[in-house]
């Protein structure tokens, strides 16, 4: 069956670092692959998504990459903040099918002052 | 995840009684879906519905619960006859016509801040 994992440990680095998180995939060929951070008592918010055929994306202090032959997505987060302590989702998709996106547990990211 | 709006965003019930969580997609979304999440464990698909039609509901057990989405009106997920598992965040998202450009892609869906369930 498909499945999504992520670092299940949390991550605690020092503010100023670059977080790296993980999110590996099996038995799943997806065409998108999404990452969302989720606040404790709140709903998932969309950061980042990528296809297939790129390599690489990068949005402000965030960069996201797809590896399709490793199966693994890397989320990078440069000059790290307290603010983005937070839990962050990853959720690879079909084409279309993104009613039934599969989600990772997802990895406590916590940056110390 | 602003504009998906859930109410209540915390409702407590007594086992047996009924449970309603109420969604109202972003404007322009024609696609609701309802995600659970119980403590430790991740976001679980439930059901995906366009206005007025259920498209996908395999990930809604079989009693107890179902879901609509009226051509008026917020989309409800219903509980019935609540029980002590049933106690767990349900998250409801949006998104566009598939094929629309939207802030990421037409894949991409918005959430709601959930509602929490707590059945005692």
């Amino acid at each position: 069956s498909q499945k999504i994992e992520q670092n299940s440990e949390a991550l605690n680095i020092q503010e100023g670092k670059t977080a790296t998180l993980t999110c590996n995939y099996t038995n799943y060929s997806p065409a998108y692959l999404q990452w969302y951070r989720q606040d404790p008592g709140r709903g998932p918010v969309f950061l980042l998504l990528i296809r297939e055929n790129e390599k690489e994306k990068r949005k402000e202090r965030l960069k996201v990459t797809f590896d399709t032959t490793l199966k693994q997505s890397l989320f990078h987060i440069t000059a790290s903040q307290p603010a983005d302590s937070a839990t962050y989702l990853c959720a690879p998709s079909n084409a279309g099918n993104n009613r039934k996106l599969i989600w990772g547990l997802g990895t406590s990211l916590a940056v110390n002052p | 995840n602003a504009g998906v709006m859930q109410n209540p965003r915390h409702l407590v019930r007594r086992r047996g009684q009924e449970a309603r969580l109420r969604c109202s997609p972003m404007k322009g979304h024609s696609h609701v879906y309802w995600y659970r999440q119980l403590p430790e464990e991740g976001l679980k698909f439930m059901v995906y519905l366009q206005k007025e039609n259920i498209i996908d509901e395999s990930g809604m057990p079989k009693e107890r619960f179902s879901a609509e989405f009226p051509k008026e009106g917020p989309s409800i997920l219903r509980i019935q006859q609540v029980v002590r598992g049933d106690s767990a965040a349900y998250f409801c998202a949006s998104s566009p016509i598939l094929g629309q450009v939207s802030r990421g892609s037409g894949n991409t869906i918005y959430f709601g801040e959930g509602s929490w369930l707590t059945v005692v």
